[in-house]
């Protein structure tokens, strides 16, 4: 299963509201997550089941989306959040990522 | 949940490397782990998962045949095994915890190693 996410980087400013779109290649139902990553570390879950949050990360996450369309927003950005952003699927095996979108000031 | 890799090292090509991750703050037996790797300035690329037992391993296409994942329950730490390594095999290489306890479904990744960096060169 493929996953394809937009945009591949994206400028934006602190305080903006900002959504990154993953497209799977066949219906997954909700069986996909969304990681975070700064360089160097390791990644950090923040959703799951398409939009259950992770325990711990900030209310301005949210995800949403079921099927092939799936979407993550941070609804006011925080300087913190600069970072890399990866969807997985989880509705079968093989484990996929996509490719990952990378989020600017 | 702590978990922390070791064993990279810069090796040649066709030479074998063994990863461990030892697991901490949480009941490692209860759960299946994972290995996902990442190259340099790339993305993330899954690699394998074994089930909490140990009994249930699935492959990645790249690792299938070459790497060996595998797990003691009993001190707590989690194995990849690479043989017959390419240039294309270097990557920092992560260890990841699933979610949810005695799942054999395909996993969501709750905690991740800081990864061990692996060099084929």
């Amino acid at each position: 299963i493929q996953l394809t996410q937009s945009p591949s980087s994206l400028s934006a400013f602190v305080g903006d509201r900002v959504t990154i779109t993953c497209r799977a290649s066949q219906s997954i139902g909700i069986s996909l997550a969304w990681y975070q990553q700064d360089p160097g570390k390791a990644p950090k879950l923040l959703v799951y089941s398409a939009s259950s949050v992770q325990t711990g990360v900030p209310s301005r996450f949210s995800g949403a989306g079921a099927g092939t369309d799936f979407t993550l927003t941070i609804s006011r950005l925080q300087p913190e959040d600069f970072a890399s952003y990866y969807c997985q699927q989880f509705h079968r095996y093989p484990l996929t990522f996509g490719q990952g979108t990378r989020l600017e000031i | 949940v702590q978990l922390l890799e070791s064993g990279g090292n810069v090796v040649q090509p066709g030479e074998s490397l063994t990863l461990s991750c030892v697991a901490s703050g949480f009941p490692f037996s209860s759960y299946a782990m994972t290995w996902v790797r990442q190259a340099p300035g790339k993305g993330l690329e899954w690699v394998a998962s074994v089930s909490n037992s140990g009994d249930n391993i699935q492959y990645s296409d790249s690792a299938r045949g070459r790497f060996t994942i595998s797990r003691d329950n009993s001190k707590n730490t989690l194995f990849l095994h690479m043989t017959s390594l390419r240039l294309e095999d270097s990557a920092t290489f992560h260890c990841a915890k699933t979610m949810f306890p005695y799942s054999g479904a395909p996993p969501t990744l709750d905690s991740w190693g800081q990864g061990s960096l692996v060099i084929v060169s």
